[in-house]
């Protein structure tokens, strides 16, 4: 069974601007989740979407957005990028359903570097 | 607020050396515990949820352990392939997936 993919691995990008990440969850999965990994903050939940509806955002500015289709893939997009969005952008996918199913699993991340 | 805290920060150990990490956390209702390990410039691997205090699972030379307020994971007789950052999250009982994460313990197994 194919993991979580993300695309692309590596992006470079200069300030202002903007950037779009893509996911494609583990077959059969309803529920992506977004998070940034920085040496300074660790992890951090961006969003989470479920069917197409974003279900939980977290504490990030209103540049950070991201979609769900309906075959589950995910994206997200930054707007005008900051030095400080360089990170590791890691995308995970679940079951969404409850028990078992809520175990999430990551893809090996998109390093976004902001000059 | 919910938290995650992991202690020690970094862990050195020879190699068959055992010993444990923590995980302690406040949330409001727990729906899971998870741990995973990361290699650097990779994405977390899964490895363990806990859903209930009493609740043990072992996997290989790792076993993990949950009480109300924390997390064990204990490495028994570790190899050099065991080094990696072992990172604790968990998550709330709100109807979403979002994990809280620790800020991981760097572990280093020397032969």
């Amino acid at each position: 069974k194919a993991g979580v993919t993300q695309t692309p691995r590596y992006l470079i990008k200069t300030r202002g601007q903007q950037v779009t990440l893509s996911c494609s969850p583990i077959s059969g999965h309803r529920s992506v989740s977004w998070y940034q990994q920085t040496p300074g903050q660790g992890l951090q939940f961006l969003f989470e979407y479920f069917s197409e509806t974003q279900r939980n955002k977290g504490n990030f500015p209103g540049r950070f957005s991201g979609r769900q289709f309906s075959n589950s893939r995910s994206e997200m997009n930054v707007s005008t990028l900051e030095l400080g969005d360089s990170a590791l952008y890691l995308c995970a996918s679940s079951g969404g359903a409850g028990g078992s199913y809520n175990e999430q699993f990551f893809g090996p991340g998109t390093r976004l570097t902001v000059l | 607020e919910d938290q995650v805290t992991q202690s020690p920060e970094a862990l050195r150990l020879q190699e068959g050396e055992s010993s444990s990490l923590n995980c302690s956390y406040t949330v409001s209702g727990l729906r899971g515990l998870f741990w995973y390990r990361q290699d650097p410039g990779k994405g977390p691997e899964f490895l363990f949820t806990l859903y209930s205090a009493g609740e043990e699972k072992e996997k290989e030379r790792l076993k993990a352990t949950l009480t109300k307020k924390e997390s064990f994971l204990h490495i028994t007789a570790p190899k050099p392939e065991d080094s990696a950052t072992y990172l604790c999250a968990v998550q709330a009982l709100n109807n979403t997936d979002k994990l809280i994460f620790g800020t991981g313990t760097r572990l280093q197994v020397f032969p």
